[in-house]
């Protein structure tokens, strides 16, 4: 069964940093998004990506997020100077068109 | 209030059980309703997928959703150990589901 596969699975860096995080989507899916879950809380959005461009983002995604597709497989989240409260899962998620949100495992960022 | 309510709880039935978890929203444009669940540290796996109000059937598995009351429900028959897990209510206004809103997740303990 096709699934959405996310890497690293875990990452642990030092404040400031830069972090990419990357996500292989389901192949024959077009919708692309990051959501987050910070320890105990609820998932959240991040942003979605469709046709090469952002086509919403969350207050969380600020200047300090960017994500691309820099192929036909790959689609990356990337934090630029990493804070504490960046710590929690992100996950990626990939949808054809059907509503039918499908997630990945997750990519656990943990920020010292 | 918030845009998604769900209690957290921890829900403890015995195996064979027939359990009803429940989520109330207070946005009327919401129109796609998921239901997912989460194992501890794993993504979102999707359970069920609803448009609109009405019944959904799935296995052992009934969505329910009452647009008039904003209230949707999850039953899950003969409830089993492996159905321990936490269940995430979700959802969008929109067809293009830009971004899904999530409840905080119930978390259920079927003990055998």
């Amino acid at each position: 069964e096709p699934e959405v596969t996310q890497t690293p699975s875990h990452q642990v860096t030092q404040m400031g940093q830069e972090v990419i995080l990357r996500c292989v989507p389901i192949s024959n899916h077009l919708y692309f998004y990051w959501y987050r879950q910070i320890l105990g809380q609820k998932v959240e959005f991040l942003v979605s990506f469709y046709n090469n461009e952002i086509s919403e983002k969350s207050e969380i995604f600020d200047d300090q997020f960017s994500v691309e597709r820099p192929d036909g497989s790959n689609f990356t989240l990337k934090i630029r100077s990493t804070k504490l409260e960046d710590s929690a899962m992100y996950f990626c998620a990939s949808m054809r068109g059907t509503g039918e949100l499908f997630f990945g495992e997750g990519s656990r960022l943990t920020v010292l | 209030q918030k845009e998604v309510e769900q209690d957290p709880g921890p829900l403890s039935v015995p195996e064979g059980a027939i359990v009803s978890l429940n989520c109330t929203y207070s946005n009327s444009a919401f129109q796609y309703f998921m239901w997912y669940r989460q194992y501890s540290r794993k993504g979102p796996e999707l359970l069920m997928y609803t448009y609109s109000s009405g019944n959904k059937e799935d296995g052992r598995f009934t969505a329910q959703v009452d647009k008039s009351s904003k209230y949707i429900s999850l039953f899950i028959r003969d409830s089993q150990p492996s159905d321990s897990a936490t269940y995430l209510c979700a959802m969008s206004p929109n067809t293009g589901f830009q971004k899904l809103v999530f409840g905080t997740g119930t978390r259920l303990l079927v003990s055998p």
